[in-house]
């Protein structure tokens, strides 16, 4: 898998948005851009992915780059229950290989 | 039903024991992974099965031996493990392999400790 590259930790403010980055500068054509993320003693949970073009869903937006070289995860309002580890990964033919994550602290 | 299922919950067993974990998944999924987290780091990789047959193995020591006995459930049979196998290990399914199988739905793992 293509590797990706996310800042280890975040803080934000409750209520705020919250931009979360992630480069993929090794992408290929037909790779996927998935987030995911995890609460503690929980597994990874589904959060959005998209190709090309921008995605919004019930729990966030997926910006994805023109050239796709980078995205970013935004999260509209955060809350407290926001408050865990983000991945993004790159859904290619074997599965998916987690990188480090970004650990998204919120402040009430 | 959009859940993974995974037993037991918490295992503990010692370095000569032979256990098993179980996940089961009703979702029509035919793509099937193992992933192994230690404390404070991402998920790895270990297995993945798809319609039924192994298709990645990670290189993982022959003491994890997988096992997909029909579509909507898959083992991970352990024997001789070392306590540095102490770990959450994770079920996930998706809908089909590779990239346009789109999400994976990931149980809440077992956590496993090795005396």
């Amino acid at each position: 898998d293509a590797k990706t590259t996310q800042p280890n930790s975040m803080e934000s403010n409750e209520e705020e948005p919250v931009h979360l980055p992630c480069n993929h500068s090794t992408i290929s054509g037909t790779d996927y851009i998935h987030w995911y993320r995890q609460l503690p003693s929980q597994g990874p949970e589904y959060v959005i992915h998209g190709l090309t073009s921008n995605v919004n869903n019930r729990m966030a937006s997926l910006a994805i780059a023109e050239d796709r070289k980078s995205s970013t995860l935004i999260l509209h309002r955060a809350t407290l229950r926001d408050a865990a580890v983000y991945y993004c990964i790159l859904r290619s033919a074997d599965g998916l290989t987690f990188g480090k994550g970004t650990h998204l602290i919120i402040q009430p | 039903d959009t859940e993974v299922t995974q037993t037991p919950k918490h295992l503990v067993m010692g370095m000569t024991n032979k256990k098993s974990l179980k996940c089961e998944q009703h979702m029509g999924h035919r793509a099937m992974y193992w992933y192994k987290q230690k404390a404070k780091k991402p998920p790895e990789l270990m297995f993945v099965y798809s319609y039924e047959k192994l298709s990645i193995n990670e290189s993982v020591p022959s003491r994890f031996s997988p096992e997909c006995p029909n579509s909507s459930l898959l083992n991970l049979h352990l024997h001789a493990l070392q306590p540095e196998d102490s770990a959450l290990y994770l079920c996930a399914s998706s809908q089909i392999p590779g990239p346009f199988g789109g999400e994976l739905f990931f149980g809440e793992g077992s956590r496993l400790t090795v005396l």
